[in-house]
């Protein structure tokens, strides 16, 4: 697509639920970033993908956490069992390459677990 | 290990002051360094960025940066502020050749009519 695209781009969710965000890159874009944003802070980096492998995840917070893009192009991010810390902007980024730096952000998905 | 450390959540001028927001870095290996824009309800996009050469970078929108390697600075400046620049800033800096961009916590711009 033109942009980088994220959804849902608002979820409440009880604690203890599971929740997926997806995220649609640009279409000529390899790599794919997570970042967690918390209130007041700047983006954390979660995890990253080059087309459908994904050699680092190491921002995770915890095995509830979980990312795919099985084909290269779309992927999830997916938290299990929910709590209230996991509370944030979940923000998706490609770039053309990994190590290109300049990455272009989608709009985010606000995550509110109660 | 990479660190972003921005002095000052919040930064107030008038309209038609200079604007200075300040980024230090910390990085063992030469750093790309950026400064991302976002406003509200959108996503960060990239104002400007710094490689390798010159080392005044300039960007969209009148800004510019300026890479000081030995005070580890890349402080971003605008000669006027306008009312369209209220926004949110975030330094960021990642290895060069790496893959990961370690983002500051953020400077809050507010422009007074």
């Amino acid at each position: 697509g033109a942009g980088v695209s994220q959804s849902p781009r608002y979820k409440v969710t009880k604690r203890g639920q599971d929740v997926t965000l997806r995220c649609d890159p640009i279409s000529s874009h390899a790599t794919l970033y997570w970042y967690q944003q918390a209130l007041g802070q700047g983006p954390e980096f979660l995890t990253y993908f080059n087309y459908e492998a994904q050699p680092d995840k190491s921002g995770l917070p915890s095995d509830r956490f979980s990312a795919e893009r099985p084909e290269g192009s779309i992927s999830t991010l997916t938290i299990q069992r929910t709590e209230q810390r996991d509370s944030a902007m979940y923000r998706c980024a490609s770039s053309f390459a990994a190590n290109t730096g300049e990455l272009f952000f989608g709009e985010g998905s606000r995550l509110t677990v109660l | 290990a990479q660190s972003v450390t921005q002095l000052g959540s919040h930064v107030s001028v008038s309209e038609g002051a200079l604007v200075l927001l300040r980024c230090n870095y910390s990085s063992s290996v030469p750093p790309y360094l950026f400064w991302y824009v976002q406003y509200p309800n959108q996503g960060l996009q990239l104002l400007l960025k710094y490689t390798t050469g010159a080392t005044l970078v300039k960007g969209i929108n009148g800004f510019e940066a300026e890479f000081k390697k030995s005070e580890t600075s890349f402080h971003l400046t605008k000669p006027s502020a306008h009312m369209s620049d209220a926004a949110e800033y975030f330094c960021a800096v990642s290895e060069a050749g790496g893959f990961k961009t370690i983002f500051g916590a953020g400077t809050r711009l507010f422009v007074k009519a």
